[in-house]
């Protein structure tokens, strides 16, 4: 069955960079898209941007655009994706998923990011 | 880019009546790939309903989806203890894919 094991939460102080990662199972890794969404504390979902493993290729969200880096590792199937220079703003879960097309199928457990000085 | 508007952002409901969730998107939602979740706290969000109307696997047949182009509706025809939750619509038919705000379906 499909699987997406993501890293565990974090805490960071302001200006520093996260890498999280998603680790995945049960099917082909290179043929579907996998997406990151962020949630903050009591607040909705928030679409961050989009990986093809296959490739590579890569379709950010312009809020995140010269902040996020999404990437991949074909020889362990696990996407990551790394925010830099973070601000509180940016303390959420963050959650990988990946669908039959672009929709949110399957899901990660989340990783909570605390960004605090 | 296309925003999502939920309504309302709060339904006060009572177990086995009928629940009517609106989403309405600022332009046309190309070929209908529009989406339904379900989230609990401190859960992950679960996919209910895709292109609009199709239920995912193993999602009860009391949710149904319907609409197109710019009005989207999901309905829950009989709720159950379970089913009092957050509910969020994306639109995942152009880039940037984007989330409506949600509506809180609480008892």
């Amino acid at each position: 069955q499909v699987q997406l094991v993501q890293s565990g939460a974090e805490v960071k102080k302001p200006g520093a960079s996260v890498k999280v990662s998603c680790k995945a199972s049960g099917y082909t890794f290179s043929s579907y898209y996998m997406q990151w969404v962020r949630q903050a504390p009591g607040q909705g979902l928030e679409w961050m941007g989009i990986i093809n493993p296959s490739g590579g290729s890569t379709n950010y969200a312009q809020k995140f655009q010269g902040r996020v880096t999404m990437t991949r590792d074909t020889s362990t199937s696990t996407v990551y994706m790394e925010v830099s220079s973070l601000r509180s703003e940016d303390t959420a879960v963050y959650y990988c998923a990946r669908g039959l097309g672009w929709e949110c199928r399957y899901w990660g457990q989340g990783t909570l990011v605390t960004v605090s000085s | 880019e296309i925003v999502l508007t939920q309504s309302p952002g709060t339904l006060s409901l009572s177990p086995g009546e009928r629940a009517t969730l609106s989403c309405r998107a600022s332009q046309s939602v190309s070929s209908s790939y529009l989406a339904w979740y379900q989230q609990k706290p401190g859960q992950a969000p679960t996919l209910l309903i895709y292109i609009a109307s199709n239920r995912a696997t193993g999602i009860p047949d009391r949710f149904s989806g319907s609409g197109s182009g710019t009005d989207f509706t999901l309905t829950i025809s009989r709720l159950e203890p379970e089913d009092f939750a957050v509910y969020y619509c994306q639109q995942y038919g152009s880039s940037p894919l984007t989330f409506g705000g949600g509506t809180k379906v609480e008892i």
